[in-house]
C-alpha cells in the first residue's frame, strides 16, 4: 500500500512569494495533519483536517492557511514567505483523529 | 497545555550496548505517548505508542518503552544498538481529548552508534 505522499520534495522561493504544499493521505485514512520542522528541532503542529473541517490549529501565523479536499488530500498555503519559514514540511495522515498518525517524507522548503 | 522534554540532545552508545532515551512530559489529560525515528532526509516512522492498558509497550526493531504516571515519564529502551539505529528520535504527545489531533514533540534525541 502506498504511503503519505508529498510534492514536490524540494521547492526553492524567494521572500514574499507564494508556496503551495500537496498532500495525498493513505487510502482510508480520513485526517491529515501539517507540521513544520525547522532544522535541528521536533516538528510543530501547524493544522489538522478531519472530513474535510478544520479540526485544529497551532500558533502560526495567518499568512499559514490550508485545506482538505473530497478525496481527503490536503494543500498547505504560505503567503509573503519570510527567510524563518524555511524548514520540513511534514503532512500525515490517520484513520480519525485519535489514532497514530502516519507522515510522509516531507517537503523541504528553502526560501532566498 | 502539553510539553515533552527529552533530555540529551546527543546519545553515543557502542555496538551492542543498552540504548536508553528519556522522555518526559507534562499533560492536562491523560496522555497518548509516541516515538518517532527519523532517519535523514526522510519522514517520522512510528516506533511505538501508549494509549491505554499495558504500561510496558512493545514496538518495532526491539524497542520498547514503559509509561511511568508517577514520574511522568516515558523512556525508550533497547537491550542492545545496532549500527542501523543511528538516527533520530522524537518522543511526542497527544491529548486523550478535545485535543487529541495534535502532537506536541520533544526537540529530539540523535543516536549515534560506535562500532
Amino acid at each position: 500500500d502506498a504511503g503519505v505522499t508529498q510534492s514536490p520534495t524540494h521547492l526553492i522561493k524567494t521572500r514574499g512569494q507564494h508556496v503551495t504544499l500537496r498532500c495525498s493521505p493513505i487510502s482510508g485514512h480520513k485526517s491529515v495533519s501539517w507540521y513544520q520542522q525547522v532544522l535541528g528541532q521536533g516538528p510543530q503542529f501547524i493544522f489538522q483536517y478531519y472530513e474535510k473541517e478544520e479540526r485544529g490549529r497551532g500558533n502560526f501565523p495567518d499568512r499559514f492557511s490550508a485545506r482538505q479536499f473530497p478525496n481527503y488530500s490536503s494543500e498547505l498555503n504560505v503567503n509573503a514567505l519570510l527567510l524563518g519559514d524555511s524548514a520540513l514540511y511534514l503532512c500525515a495522515s490517520s484513520v480519525s483523529h485519535n489514532q497514530p498518525q502516519h507522515f510522509g517524507d516531507g517537503t523541504r522548503l528553502s526560501i532566498l | 497545555a502539553q510539553s515533552v522534554t527529552q533530555l540529551g540532545s546527543h546519545v553515543s552508545v557502542s555496538e551492542g550496548a543498552l540504548v536508553l532515551l528519556r522522555c518526559n512530559y507534562s499533560s492536562s489529560v491523560p496522555p497518548y505517548l509516541f516515538w518517532y525515528v527519523q532517519y535523514p532526509n526522510q519522514g517520522l516512522q512510528l516506533l511505538l505508542k501508549y494509549t491505554t492498558g499495558a504500561t510496558l509497550v512493545k514496538g518495532i526493531n526491539g524497542f520498547e518503552a514503559e509509561f511511568k504516571k508517577s514520574e511522568t515519564s516515558f523512556h525508550l529502551t533497547k537491550p542492545s544498538a545496532h549500527m542501523s539505529d543511528a538516527a533520530e528520535y522524537f518522543c511526542a504527545v497527544s491529548g486523550n481529548g478535545a485535543g487529541s489531533y495534535q502532537l506536541t514533540f520533544g526537540k529530539g534525541t540523535k543516536l549515534s552508534v560506535i562500532p
